[in-house]
């Protein structure tokens, strides 16, 4: 069974591109989380949607970041434009929603960029 | 508000050595909890979880046992091995909202 689906795995660019990050959940999921992750500020959520809908965007930096799902089975997050100090590791996740509460999360093996 | 706490490493044990690393929580209700282990250049996996007061969740010779009195989740491991050297991230979930909250994660380096 595959698991959470990110692309590129790497991505290195200059100052000023457009980057654009892939994500496909678990089929099933309803539930889809944006991460980044550096050595300073650690692992920081930047939004997530339910059934395609955003529901938190409140991490997302700034006006340059913006996400989108627009079915079930796939979201970007968009970078323009990119800055070094975007330069981290990008995770998505999903999950799905059960009696009681949302399930546990499942990660993507993330997206290394560098913004040079 | 919702938060996690947990101990600041870098945390270096010797192989076979006794693992405890504190994770104490502040949520509205009682939360699912849940250790996540992260594997160097890896994204995140689920190592164990519980699910409601005095839960243990298990998984790989981990423990962890859900205490409300303390609001504790703290993750144990009798004998740790070389293949142990990870990230280890405690969470629970944000209330009835589907994100988790993550503490900051405790490296942790097991030398043989």
């Amino acid at each position: 069974d595959a698991g959470v689906i990110q692309s590129p795995r790497h991505e290195v660019t200059e100052m000023g591109q457009e980057v654009t990050l892939r994500c496909k959940p678990i089929s099933g999921h309803d539930y889809l989380f944006w991460y980044r992750q550096t050595m300073m500020r650690g692992l920081e959520l930047l939004i997530y949607f339910n059934n395609n809908v955003p529901i938190d965007d409140s991490g997302m930096p700034e006006d340059r970041f913006s996400a989108k799902m627009p079915n079930a089975s796939f979201s970007t997050l968009k970078i323009q434009p990119s800055e070094p100090r975007d330069s981290a590791v990008y995770f998505c996740a999903s999950s799905f929603s059960r009696l009681g509460g949302p399930s546990e999360q499942y990660f993507g093996p993330g997206t290394r960029l560098t913004v040079t | 508000g919702n938060s996690v706490t947990q101990m600041e490493g870098p945390v270096t044990l010797s192989e076979e050595a006794f693992l405890t690393i504190n994770c104490t929580y502040t949520a509205t209700g009682y939360p699912s909890l849940f250790w996540y282990v992260q594997y160097p250049g890896e994204g995140l996996q689920l190592l164990l979880k519980a699910t409601k007061a005095d839960d243990k969740g298990s998984n790989k010779g981990f423990e962890a046992t859900y205490r409300k009195e303390t609001t504790s989740f703290h993750l144990e491991k009798g004998s740790v091995q070389v293949s142990d050297s990870a990230v280890y991230f405690c969470a629970h979930h944000g209330g009835s909202q589907g994100n988790l909250i993550f503490g900051k994660g405790t490296k942790l380096s097991v030398k043989p």
